[in-house]
């Protein structure tokens, strides 16, 4: 069944241990995002990515930094985790698909299951 | 950049009536606009989602309405049930090509008081 998998699923880790949050799709998407979340509380984009070897950084300043070498793979990498690191991470995924009528459309955002990390 | 708006944060309604929560956008260039539900614990789910060309849409208990003029947006739910309790939130992007994220709202979360 086509999805988004993310693991690991939770993360506890110690203070200044490098990290690597994984994401794959079996969606066939192009399009590739990462969120950070507090729990219940507001989404912030933090990496998204156009395609294979395309990486940009989202609205929220992180210190964390991702790959796209694959289309079905966007892993997220924090060097030194910290304390302030502590969150939820969301991975997602999209694609645009040609409408009815001509032009394209912006299908459905799929969110993966999410990390939740603790840094001691 | 694209600003969203999302009110109430929180919003507490009876069983059975309806529930509303509204959303304005800053950007005149954005046509897209979709509602996603996120259950304790859960991933963000899409539930229903508007394009600018037209003014409402209806899908069973749950209807968008969407004033370009006003840039406002807004979910109703109605006949509100227990399973309606979550945290939701509202996005808007442009589709034209080269605009590749939602902007997503603060999220407002919902409890159905039965």
């Amino acid at each position: 069944e086509a999805d988004i998998y993310q693991t690991p699923r939770y993360l506890v880790i110690g203070t200044g241990k490098k990290i690597t949050l994984e994401c794959s799709q079996t969606m066939g998407h192009d399009k590739m995002y990462w969120y950070q979340q507090d729990p219940g509380m507001e989404l912030h984009l933090i990496h998204y990515s156009y395609g294979v070897n395309s990486t940009e950084k989202g609205d929220l300043s992180s210190e964390s930094t991702v790959s796209r070498i694959r289309t079905e793979h966007f892993p997220l990498t924090l060097e030194s985790a910290r304390p302030s690191h502590t969150s939820q991470y969301l991975c997602a995924s999209s694609e645009y698909k040609l409408g009815l009528a001509g032009g394209l459309k912006y299908n459905e955002q799929f969110f993966g299951p999410g990390t939740r990390l603790t840094v001691l | 950049g694209e600003n969203v708006e999302q009110h109430p944060s929180t919003l507490s309604v009876q069983e059975g009536d309806s529930a509303v929560i509204k959303c304005t956008y800053s950007d005149s260039a954005s046509n897209y606009f979709p509602w996603y539900k996120q259950e304790l614990g859960k991933r963000p789910q899409l539930i229903i989602d508007i394009r600018s060309n037209v003014g409402e849409k209806k899908d069973q208990r749950i209807a968008v309405t969407l004033n370009k003029t006003a840039k406002h947006f807004s979910l109703h739910i109605t006949e509100t049930q227990p399973e309606d309790s979550a945290v939701y939130f509202c996005a808007a992007m442009s589709e034209d090509f080269g605009n590749e994220k939602l902007t997503f709202g603060t999220g407002t979360r919902l409890t159905i008081i039965p």
